[in-house]
């Protein structure tokens, strides 16, 4: 399978810290995508990072991406509840719309 | 510019029936890929369409099969549904005419209950 493992698999914190989820995938990749979604409904798309990247930043997001060692991580800083979800990353290739999700990250952000 | 949509957003049916989905790309966005989802397999990839053809395919049986219309609108349909095709299904579209460049963009699902 082409799938990728996320890591960890579940994470709980309190309001304010820093969470941050490590994903791992297995072929070569044009770039990696990380989505969020809540309970069950659609994703909702976060940051996508090129192959030829190592970092990116998008608000309280921060995302790295080592191709040498496969994989990424997200970084989410001052976290809220709202952050409560599901962290999926996902791998796409050349020629392909066909995305390649790890196992998600079930995050819990207490209050 | 309206999002990716998906009708219907639940679904009930029993072993035997077959199934349509329809999926809206976001307006200007000629590819469309559909996921399964569920808790054992997780996300996995059925297929894509792109300008009304199937440009790839995953890993299902051809009980699953799909359509792109002129329009970018795109249906999938499973036939002789089994217990396992229980699923919440995404359709997710993208502006990338050459694929795996870009954000694709999801809609938010047609949860499927088979009975």
């Amino acid at each position: 399978s082409q799938q990728g493992e996320e890591d960890p698999q579940a994470l709980s914190i309190q309001e304010g810290e820093n969470a941050t989820m490590n994903c791992s995938y297995k072929t070569s990749i044009n770039n990696l995508q990380w989505y969020r979604q809540n309970s069950g409904r659609g994703l909702v798309h976060l940051i996508l990072i090129r192959s030829n990247e190592r970092e990116k930043h998008s608000g309280r997001l921060r995302v790295t991406l080592d191709t040498s060692k496969k994989s990424s991580s997200l970084l989410i800083t001052a976290s809220r509840a709202a952050d409560t979800a599901s962290y999926f990353c996902a791998t796409g290739q050349t020629g392909a719309n066909n995305l390649f999700f790890g196992t998600g990250t079930r995050l819990t952000v207490i209050p | 510019k309206a999002g990716v949509t998906q009708t219907p957003r639940y679904l009930i049916k029993t072993r035997g029936q077959q199934v349509t989905l329809s999926c809206s790309p976001i307006s200007g966005h000629r590819s469309v890929s559909w996921y399964q989802q569920t808790p054992g397999q997780g996300l996995q990839f059925l297929f894509e369409y792109f300008s009304e053809t199937q440009r790839n395919k995953g890993n299902f049986p051809g009980r699953f099969s799909g359509r792109q219309f002129s329009n970018s609108r795109s249906e999938m349909n499973v036939s002789t549904l089994e217990l396992g095709d229980s699923a919440l299904y995404l359709c997710a579209s993208s502006l990338d005419p050459n694929g795996g460049q870009e954000t694709q963009y999801f809609g938010p699902g047609t949860r499927l209950l088979v009975l």
